[in-house]
């Protein structure tokens, strides 16, 4: 079935750095835009960045930029998020989720900008 | 501050309807129509309830609906359901080629 599987999250202090890791199956991963989402305890929804199928596209929230960076290996099925410089204020749960997408003969695939498929979340605490 | 303003919450008893509104705050904000709305329970990761404003994924009750009027989507869900009970959450596309949620609702099923 279509799944997403986070890894990679844990305990880490301020400066630090941290590589997330998000397995997909049971889709064509090289079809579908992939993005990351992050919600800090008790908190709302903060969308992170996103990359295109062929990774030739990428977009990055203010918060992280600069310090995040988005990638995507097509042939392992897999999204990754480095993150450097992290602060207390990362502290979060880290979604992983695919965009979902409608094919158009002239475009090919195009995301219709909706979250249509999550992993369970990986959890990254930045603390000393 | 987020771009997108949701009601901290709102109740409902069950049979009832309630509407969640989304409003665009800042300009190139909610100038598509790609509007999604998400369903949270504790603990759970989200749940894509509505996309492109209105358009029900499949497996989704059509108690749900979406629609939008100027600057504001809604979310309005006819017969509540004690399951109801749940955080939403509006996202939207936005001009800068980003996407940006809202605070979240926290929806209470009385």
């Amino acid at each position: 079935q279509v799944q997403l599987v986070e890894s990679g999250g844990g305990l880490v202090k301020p400066a630090g750095s941290l590589r997330l890791s998000c397995a997909a199956s049971g889709f064509t991963f090289s079809d579908y835009y992939m993005s990351w989402i992050r919600q800090a305890p008790g908190k709302g929804l903060e969308w992170v960045s996103y990359i295109s199928g062929n990774g030739r596209i990428i977009y990055y929230a203010d918060s992280v930029e600069g310090r995040f960076t988005i990638s995507r290996d097509n042939a392992k099925n897999s999204l990754y998020l480095q993150m450097n410089s992290l602060r207390a204020e990362d502290t979060a749960v880290y979604y992983c989720a695919r965009l979902k997408d409608t094919y158009d003969i002239l475009n090919g695939y195009q995301p219709d900008w909706a979250f249509d498929i999550w992993g369970q979340g990986t959890m990254v605490t930045v603390s000393s | 501050q987020s771009a997108l303003t949701q009601p901290a919450s709102v109740s409902g008893s069950p049979g009832q309807s309630i509407t969640i509104s989304c409003t665009a705050t800042s300009s190139g904000v909610g100038d598509y129509n790609y509007v999604s709305w998400y369903q949270q329970h504790p603990g759970k990761a989200p749940k894509l309830m509505i996309y492109e404003v209105s358009n029900r994924p499949s497996g989704v009750p059509d108690r749900f609906s979406g629609s939008r009027s100027g600057n504001t989507a809604s979310l309005t869900i006819s017969g509540l359901q004690a399951e109801d009970e749940a955080d939403y959450y509006c996202n939207s596309y936005t001009i800068s080629s980003t996407l940006v949620f809202g605070g979240g609702t926290k929806l209470t099923v009385l």
